[in-house]
């Protein structure tokens, strides 16, 4: 079964509003999560990283004002993006590690995608 | 360069072929080393881990060449239900996963 679940799967929201996207891990505490964004045939980007009770580390290009991300349990961040454009639309993803007999194995939840209108 | 460098494809091969993809990758004390597959608008899920010796599972051979930095996916016996795209993945540091483009795999009846 999933061990990361992200909510929602899909959403259609209009131009200038706000869309909160939850990601949670089920059977682990997960201090850090990861945030992706994947465009149509590319590969997974990745835009942050969420440190639970602290503040995320977003990577260049990424802007921290409008990819808001919240970390505070846990088991849960969440990726709010503010006054949301067409051209953020895109498929999200997010990530927790978790350690295992073998190494770090990386659980993806199933992703939100989102289409600004 | 970049971290991880992976043929995009798309690889289009007939049931029953054999099939290998390969992935570069630029950081020389990368230690771990993943193929995931991805399914067309779903989440990455893991295949396998590479591990040096090499490894396999049922119709899956992974390899890692370490002298020239690439990893290597082998797929045996080509089902329909192999079309998806593989993303090679790179654990050079302990929270840092680089991901290659993906490899577009069709197979066809």
């Amino acid at each position: 079964g999933a061990v990361v679940s992200q909510h929602p799967s899909w959403v259609i929201c209009k131009s200038g509003t706000s869309v909160k996207i939850e990601c949670r891990s089920l059977d682990f505490q997960a201090t850090t999560m990861f945030w992706y964004r994947q465009f149509p045939k590319q590969s997974l980007m990745l835009m942050a990283t969420s440190n639970e009770g602290s503040k995320a580390t977003y990577e260049q290009g990424v802007e921290k004002d409008k990819f808001l991300i919240n970390h505070a349990s846990l088991t849960l961040s969440t990726l709010t993006v503010t006054s949301a454009h067409p051209e953020d639309s895109s498929f999200y993803i997010c990530s927790a590690r978790r350690q295992g007999f073998l190494g770090t194995e990386a659980f993806f939840g199933q992703g939100t995608r989102l289409t600004v209108v | 360069r970049k971290e991880v460098e992976q043929d995009p494809g798309p690889f289009n091969v007939p049931e029953g072929a054999t099939v290998a993809f390969n992935c570069t990758y630029s950081n020389s004390a990368s230690q771990s080393f993943f193929w995931y597959r991805q399914d067309c608008r779903k989440e990455p899920k893991l295949l396998m881990s590479v591990y040096s010796s090499g490894n396999e599972d049922g119709r899956f051979t992974a390899q890692l060449n370490r002298a020239s930095q690439y990893i290597s996916l082998l797929i045996r016996d080509s089902k329909l239900s192999d079309s998806a795209t593989y993303l090679c993945v790179v654990n050079p540091f302990e929270d840092q996963f680089y991901f290659g483009t993906g490899t577009s795999l069709t197979v066809i009846p």
